[in-house]
């Protein structure tokens, strides 16, 4: 069974703390990306990667980074949270097959800076 | 810009009803056109999804429709079920451009009463 796995269900921290979001796949799939959710905004991508070490912005980046070390782990960093970055976030992977690409998303983790 | 464009923004269809959500895309270079379905506490997961070379796509009770020229493909849920209430997004990617990111429209709460 497919699994993407994000380390918290559920984060509450406060403004200015620099915030580590991890999420691991066992599916040895080499695309990995975070997006971000909100009511009413739908799903929007933040950073995706492609390759180790490889990242590259995507359509919300600012106030984040991310950190791919491994094939199987992808970082999403808040260097300074600030109470917009309140949200559910989402990692999702996926493999390139040429013909489709299924993302496997985690349950997601909500993030609440106070 | 917001290249993919979903309707409607909630949805309340009867047991046994049919339920349409539509999607408009904006990028030509569009190829692949999945369909995700979230519940609450849970990640979105694939549905269904299509290629431009069809028209038409149907599994069990989902069924998308495709229109390349006009830009436009739809979720069609026959003989709805209170089990399908969820929260559904259409995506879009540009596989042929090695571009394996989704964007995915704003979703559709989609509630269906017994």
């Amino acid at each position: 069974d497919v699994k993407v796995t994000q380390s918290s269900r559920y984060l509450v921290k406060r403004t200015g703390e620099k915030v580590f979001l991890e999420c691991v796949q066992d599916m040895d799939h080499e695309n990995m990306f975070w997006y971000r959710q909100d009511p009413g905004l739908g799903l929007r991508l933040i950073y995706f990667s492609y390759d180790v070490k490889m990242k590259e912005k995507g359509d919300i980046p600012e106030g984040y980074s991310v950190s791919r070390e491994k094939k199987e782990r992808f970082s999403l960093i808040l260097e300074s949270a600030s109470t917009n970055q309140t949200s559910m976030y989402l990692c999702a992977s996926s493999t390139p097959t040429g013909t489709n690409t299924e993302a496997f998303f985690g349950q997601g983790t909500r993030l609440t800076v106070v | 810009q917001q290249q993919v464009k979903q309707s409607p923004q909630s949805l309340i269809v009867q047991k046994g009803g049919i339920s349409i959500i539509n999607c408009a895309y904006e990028n030509t270079a569009f190829d692949y056109f999945p369909w995700y379905q979230q519940f609450p506490g849970k990640g979105p997961a694939l549905l269904i999804a299509i290629r431009p070379d069809v028209s038409e796509k149907k599994e069990g009770r989902f069924t998308i429709s495709f229109n390349k020229s006009a830009k436009q493909f739809s979720l069609h849920i026959m003989d709805s079920q209170p089990g399908d209430s969820a929260t559904y997004f259409c995506a879009a990617s540009d596989i042929g451009g090695s571009n394996y990111k989704l964007t995915f429209g704003k979703g559709t709460l989609l509630t269906v009463n017994p």
